[in-house]
């Protein structure tokens, strides 16, 4: 069975501090894909990053971390020095062939960032 | 990069109405676009695979008949509730798949279309 969760439904901080958004999906493939996407108030999801499976490397972009863990199954997400406008929610997402080739996503994370 | 577009971007309709949706690849052809369903606080729900020249599959539970699609063109799918009722009112997400790229996993999400039905 195919599955992400993100057991963190609602994350408050303040602005400045650092926050982690977990990710964990179930997979019986050897090639799979994994994404986060942010989906602001207005909507519209926003691409963050796409992770294959075979690519294990930890990745930085600006204030944002990703770290892949296959070991557990953890694809977890950190965004550095906070700010108000990273308040969304987030969802991590799994490609696979044995999802039939279709994007499943996680429940999501809210977070919201006080000033 | 890709654009995809989504038009109505919100529509209020009377129950027992129909409703189309557009989405439009802009800048490149699609072969297979998805549409999803997002009710409020929640995560986005695949309703069907949309391929272009043949019948859209649907996922479990959603009904091919109230959800009809249409994906007439490598540019185009559209999404029509038909009968609408207020359970129906949620926001509308598709998505498309370049035909072109060699990443099969990658989609590029429409701007979304919020549905309320009165």
């Amino acid at each position: 069975a195919q599955k992400v969760t993100q057991a963190q439904t609602e994350i408050s901080v303040v602005e400045k501090e650092d926050v982690t958004l977990d990710c964990v999906y179930e997979t019986r493939d050897t090639t799979y894909y994994l994404f986060w996407y942010k989906q602001p108030p207005s909507g519209e999801l926003v691409f963050l990053i796409r992770r294959n499976s075979f690519d294990e490397q930890n990745e930085i972009s600006g204030r944002y971390s990703w770290n892949f863990q296959k070991s557990t199954s953890s694809f977890n997400f950190t965004i550095t020095a906070s700010q108000v406008v990273d308040s969304a929610v987030y969802f991590c997402a799994l490609f696979s062939s044995g999802g039939y080739n279709k994007l499943i996503f996680g429940a999501g994370t809210r977070l919201a960032v006080h000033p | 990069g890709a654009v995809v577009s989504q038009h109505p971007s919100w529509v209020i309709c009377k129950s027992g109405t129909s409703v189309k949706i557009e989405c439009r690849s802009l800048d490149f052809q699609a072969t297979t676009m998805f549409w999803y369903r997002q009710f409020p606080k929640q995560s986005l729900m695949l309703m069907a695979t949309s391929n272009e020249g043949s019948k859209a599959t649907y996922e479990q539970g959603v009904e091919k008949d109230k959800f009809l699609i249409n994906h007439a063109s490598l540019t185009l799918s559209t999404l029509t509730v038909t009968s609408a009722h207020p359970e129906d009112s949620s926001f509308y997400i598709c998505s498309a798949r370049d035909r072109t790229s060699g990443s099969y996993n990658e989609q590029f999400f429409g701007p979304g279309t919020r549905l309320t039905v009165l």
